[in-house]
């Protein structure tokens, strides 16, 4: 693994299942993120985690759960999936602290996620 | 609430031309962060400051703290350029939470 991996990368799923999509990173960055991607709305976060053991509240956290049990790995489950839920999800990762190099982006490559 | 606005929206231009893309936020942010997405693809970071300019390749970035107000220049432009250039800035909080703007689409014509 180089980076930042996402699985799956597209998903057709019916509305009501619980979904998992998963976050991988080998860099050992304390900071990941989730962000969904809708046209004319931008990204916008879901949750974060700004170390392992920790979580945070995004802008839009309704309908979604993560965990953080370790460094390189960052779930983000759909408990109940809804058709307004359909979108591409990226995950990030970023070295939180001080410092000349803490806080440059790194993306996966996102998971087109469709809610019928 | 911060807010991020990028100007224009869409602009096409023609290969080699000198491409300006803005952003405008509204509170003190402790870095800013221009990011480039090709059509369908992943996100990529092209710059991360907090003052003065920054260069790579044919990019430049520059930030006005005191006007709240960055710029991303795109020299002899190429239609490889061709995406959106997505802003975002991190509060002074502390917090690691980044606000985005909606990007600005960019298409260069040959």
């Amino acid at each position: 693994i180089a980076g930042i991996t996402q699985a799956p990368t597209s998903q057709i799923l019916a509305a009501g299942r619980r979904m998992t999509l998963r976050c991988t990173q080998d860099m050992r960055h304390n900071a990941m993120y989730w962000y969904r991607q809708d046209l004319g709305l931008g990204l916008r976060l879901i949750h974060y985690s700004n170390t392992a053991g920790t979580t945070g509240k995004g802008e839009v956290p309704d309908g979604y759960s993560v965990s953080r049990a370790n460094t390189d790995d960052f779930p983000l489950t759909l408990a109940s999936a809804v058709p307004s839920q359909t979108s591409v999800y990226f995950c990030a990762s970023s070295r939180f602290g001080t410092g000349s190099n803490t806080g440059e982006l790194f993306f996966g490559e996102g998971s087109r996620l469709t809610v019928l | 609430k911060n807010e991020v606005e990028q100007s224009p929206q869409n602009l096409t231009a023609q290969e080699g031309e000198f491409i300006t893309i803005n952003c405008s936020y509204s509170v003190g942010i402790s870095a800013l962060h221009w990011l480039q997405q090709h059509p369908g693809g992943g996100i990529v970071s092209l710059f991360m400051l907090s003052s003065g300019k920054k260069k790579h390749g044919r990019l430049i970035a520059t930030i006005n703290i005191q006007e709240k107000h960055s710029s991303l220049h795109i020299t002899a432009s190429h239609p490889r350029d061709s995406a959106v250039y997505i802003c975002a800035v991190r509060d002074q909080g502390g917090s690691e939470k980044l606000v985005f703007g909606k990007g600005t689409k960019l298409t260069v014509n040959p």
